[in-house]
């Protein structure tokens, strides 16, 4: 399975410092996202980056992929109260174009004000 | 920016009555999926469907459940006869190709007592 799973599962800071998530996967990918979900509601994509890219950044999120450790990693820098959510990743498979997204069980983010 | 559009947002059931769920993916995306989301727990995979039929479905998507896209608009997930284990938060997606991203709708909360 090409599932990811994030880590820590749950994440305490305080507004202002920097969170960082990880997610490893198992098998060979064509890309992966990260999503965020508040509360009782829908996930939304955050970002996507393939799987020929190293680094990707979107305002205070940068992401890195390390294929060669099947892992990426999530930055929210200088964090707020507002991004309190859980947040997964979700990997694309390289060899079968149809299989969806497999989300891991997702890291929940706590921002303290 | 296009939403994805899930009705009701909260159904309650009794056992073994069918309910359906409704979605308004958006409408020039190609790939439609649902999944569940069981109260804190992580966001299962059901079903995707591409080119009027389904083209991956899960363990979970046993003989109870089917989906249908019955108009150019609508896409739907009927559970025949539901059991207490259903309850959970259930979302459509739909995406444009199968390797973009995924925009999701707010959820469905099914509650079967």
């Amino acid at each position: 399975s090409q599932q990811g799973e994030e880590d820590p599962q749950a994440l305490s800071i305080q507004e202002g410092e920097n969170a960082t998530m990880n997610c490893s996967y198992k098998t060979s990918i064509n890309n992966l996202q990260w999503y965020r979900q508040n509360s009782g509601r829908g996930l939304v994509h955050l970002i996507l980056i393939r799987s020929n890219e190293r680094e990707k950044h979107s305002g205070r999120l940068r992401v890195t992929l390390d294929t060669s450790k099947k892992s990426s990693s999530l930055l929210i820098t200088a964090s707020r109260a507002a991004d309190t959510a859980s947040y997964f990743c979700a990997t694309g498979d390289l060899y079968s174009g149809n299989t969806p997204l497999v989300f891991g069980k997702g890291t929940r983010l706590s921002v303290i004000a | 920016e296009p939403e994805v559009t899930q009705t009701p947002s909260h159904q309650v059931t009794q056992m073994g009555q069918e309910v359906i769920l409704r979605c308004v993916p958006i409408s020039n995306h190609l790939y439609f999926y649902w999944y569940r989301q069981i109260l804190g727990q992580k966001v299962e995979f059901l079903v995707s469907f591409y080119n009027n039929e389904i083209s991956e479905k899960s363990e979970i998507f046993d003989d109870q459940f089917s989906v249908e896209r019955p108009d150019g608009s609508n896409f739907t997930l009927k559970i025949r006869s539901t059991k207490l284990e259903d309850s959970a938060m259930y979302f459509c997606a739909s995406s444009l190709i199968q390797e973009n991203r995924y925009t999701f709708g707010s959820g469905t909360r099914l509650t079967v007592v």
